[in-house]
């Protein structure tokens, strides 16, 4: 099972972009890697997916680098609301135990 | 919108108490999972099931047991409560196949166990 590192927090200011990168050496062929976001008293919420290269929808971009070892989530100009905790996973989707296994998260704290 | 309901969102109960977590998804969803939540230590996998009658081990099952027997609903049961399971329970569910790690969230529920 691929294991995660993430920076265990962040601070950024309202309106800059935002890069939460993971470390994920370990990751196997048919891995791959997610994104969640965590709100205080709330369940997580999917925010994306990828392989290889760069996924990008209305919430957030993906880049991942042609070894795997590592992804970047990258959030535009943030606001007070993206105040959250992001957790990176990586896992077979053949593997429902395995594919949604969270490590301990990124906090990510934006100020006005 | 696909829901999660848990049961219950505050739960306080006794040492010793046999305690069941209920779940239940609405989007027929095979997989579903239970995890608890403690601060500084994140999401930890209890156990999941990826069928009816199907259950497979996370990293933190002792002291739990589980039961799938209609695919939308998946109990997390406490044998015998202990005060170190005073945690934050949450419930997920997720398709199979490509949408797998498209996994939606529960409220949570909140034990206390005194």
């Amino acid at each position: 099972l691929a294991k995660t590192t993430q920076p265990i927090s962040m601070d950024s200011y309202e309106g800059q972009e935002v890069n939460i990168t993971c470390s994920h050496n370990n990751i196997a062929t048919n891995d791959y890697i997610t994104w969640y976001q965590q709100f205080p008293s709330q369940g997580p919420r999917f925010i994306i997916q990828g392989y290889k290269t760069k996924v990008t929808n209305e919430v957030a971009s993906l880049f991942i680098p042609a070894d795997r070892k590592s992804s970047t989530l990258s959030l535009p100009r943030v606001s007070l609301s993206d105040t959250a905790v992001y957790y990176c996973l990586v896992g077979d989707k053949g593997n429902a135990g395995n594919m949604l296994t969270f490590g301990g998260g990124t906090r990510l704290m934006v100020k006005p | 919108d696909v829901k999660v309901t848990q049961s219950s969102r505050y739960l306080v109960k006794r040492t010793g108490e046999k305690v069941f977590l209920e779940c239940v998804q609405d989007m027929d969803h095979e997989n579903m999972f239970w995890y608890r939540q403690d601060p500084g230590l994140g999401l930890r996998l209890i156990y999941f099931s990826y069928d009816v009658k199907m259950k497979e081990k996370g990293d933190i099952p002792e002291g739990y047991s589980v039961s799938r027997e209609k695919k939308e609903r998946f109990s997390l049961i406490l044998e015998s409560a202990s005060t170190n399971q005073t945690s934050m329970y949450l419930c997920a569910s997720s398709p199979s196949g490509a949408r797998g790690t498209e996994a939606f969230f529960g409220q949570g529920t909140r034990l206390t166990v005194v």
